[in-house]
């Protein structure tokens, strides 16, 4: 079965550092997301990204961060200086189409460390 | 706005008992759909089942059972004779109609599930 892959599985930055989480979605499929989850809380939207711009944004998606897809087949995050609040879970997803078909594939998760 | 309501935090049986998570969800959208998901101990989002808003039949798959009510805005997720495999965290979450595809979650319901 087809999986959304993303690396790494756990990452630990300083404050103040900047980092990218990378996605691999499913092949054929054109919608891709990014979702945070602070540890205990639920799942949050923070983009979604449809050819080659983003679609939409939630309020958390600050200038700090940035979506990118630099090649047919990754799909970046990129926090530009983490704060201890940026610590989370980072999930990435994908959909075929608009996600109510087939709905939403999700990645196993980035786990992010600020220290 | 969309909003989903998951109001048990934490329910905790012993196996083979049957136990309902419930589901309520807030939209202004006409069409909308439905989703739940499992997150296990080991982090990644799992895919149970997807519900459009216009299809109110409920659906069995093995021990899983989903119960949607469109007069009482809720979508109910009963496991029959649960089994410790079952213990995890389920998510229920909403896609609104239109061009809005994001999903909303609720905090979720931690089930444990003891031998």
């Amino acid at each position: 079965e087809p999986e959304v892959t993303q690396t790494p599985s756990h990452q630990v930055t300083q404050m103040g550092q900047e980092v990218i989480l990378r996605c691999v979605p499913i092949s054929n499929h054109l919608y891709f997301y990014w979702y945070r989850q602070i540890l205990g809380q639920k799942v949050e939207f923070l983009v979604s990204f449809y050819n080659n711009e983003i679609s939409e944004k939630s309020e958390i998606f600050d200038d700090q961060f940035s979506v990118e897809r630099p090649d047919g087949s990754n799909f970046t995050l990129k926090i530009r200086s983490t704060k201890l609040e940026d610590s989370a879970m980072y999930f990435c997803a994908s959909s075929d189409g608009t996600g109510v078909v087939y709905g939403y594939t999700f990645g196993s998760g980035t786990r992010l460390t600020v220290v | 706005a969309q909003k989903v309501t998951q109001a048990q935090t934490e329910i905790s049986v012993v196996e083979k008992e049957d136990v309902t998570l419930d589901c309520v969800y807030e939209t202004r959208d006409t069409t909308y759909y439905l989703f739940w998901y499992k997150q296990p101990p080991s982090g990644e989002l799992v895919f149970l089942i997807r519900r459009n808003s216009f299809d109110e039949q409920n659906e069995i798959s093995g021990r899983y059972s989903w119960n949607f009510q469109k007069s009482t805005s809720s979508f109910n997720f009963t496991i029959t004779a649960s089994q410790v495999v079952d213990s995890a965290v389920y998510f229920c979450a909403l896609r609104g109609g239109g061009s809005n595809y994001k999903l909303t979650f609720g905090k979720g319901t931690l089930l444990t599930v003891n031998p």
